[in-house]
């Protein structure tokens, strides 16, 4: 079966520090990869998706990236931290483009941000 | 664009009575519909989804949905609410045009099952 996690659960660092949160998919192969940020337990805002090893698309421009070095690997980087970067931040994957159809997206725990 | 639109913030339930939340949506093309759980500091849970066919789809902890193609909604049901049933519920969309399998969910609905 498939899991996903994500590190580390919690992380409460300074305005302009930089930042590393790191996501893995377990028992799958070439999944479609997201982060979201989720601001004051309500809406999800969609940040990056990725369908392959080294191809990012950044929904909404910010001081935050993104990179996929392995298959199943999504990092979320930044390299100064703001105040509005404190939030929740979700990873998600999903099947890709081979099954020929949409399909859910299956969450990870998630990674409390506290930008203080 | 497809976008989702969840009408109520809050949805208050009496143990043991039916609860809907409801959910609209707006697509190109065929839509490809979720419901999703969160429970306090958890990532999303997955209770169903309409991809085709039935238009009532049974989902995870006795939760169903009824998509209905004429006004563009998918409002999530169950017979009778547990306490346990509160959190925070999300609705999205996507459609088979969507090459990145992209979701839009709504903004969520609070459910609250009060003894």
């Amino acid at each position: 079966s498939q899991t996903i996690h994500q590190w580390p659960a919690t992380l409460v660092q300074p305005v302009g520090s930089p930042l590393s949160l790191e996501c893995t998919v377990e028992g799958t192969s070439n999944p479609n990869l997201y982060w979201y940020r989720q601001a004051a337990g309500r809406g999800l805002q969609l940040l990056f998706y990725s369908v392959g090893i080294g191809q990012i698309s950044s929904e909404v421009p910010q001081n935050l990236s993104a990179s996929r070095p392995q298959d199943r690997q999504f990092i979320l980087s930044s390299k100064k931290l703001l105040l509005s970067d404190s939030g929740f931040y979700l990873c998600a994957w999903s099947l890709g483009l081979t099954s020929g159809r949409s399909n859910e997206q299956f969450f990870g725990p998630g990674t409390r941000l506290t930008v203080l | 664009a497809q976008s989702v639109a969840q009408p109520e913030d809050q949805v208050n339930v009496a143990e043991g009575n039916p609860l809907t939340v409801k959910c609209t949506y707006s697509v190109s093309g065929n839509p490809y519909l979720f419901w999703y759980v969160q429970y306090p500091n958890r990532g999303l849970q997955f209770l169903l989804k309409y991809i085709t066919g039935d238009n009532l789809v049974k989902g995870s902890y006795g939760f169903e949905a009824e998509f209905n193609k004429s006004q563009t909604s998918f409002h999530l049901k169950k017979p009778s609410a547990l306490v346990s049933d509160s959190a925070l519920y999300f609705c999205a969309v996507s459609s088979h045009n969507n090459a990145g399998n992209m979701l839009t969910f709504g903004g969520g609905t609070r459910l609250m099952v009060k003894p």
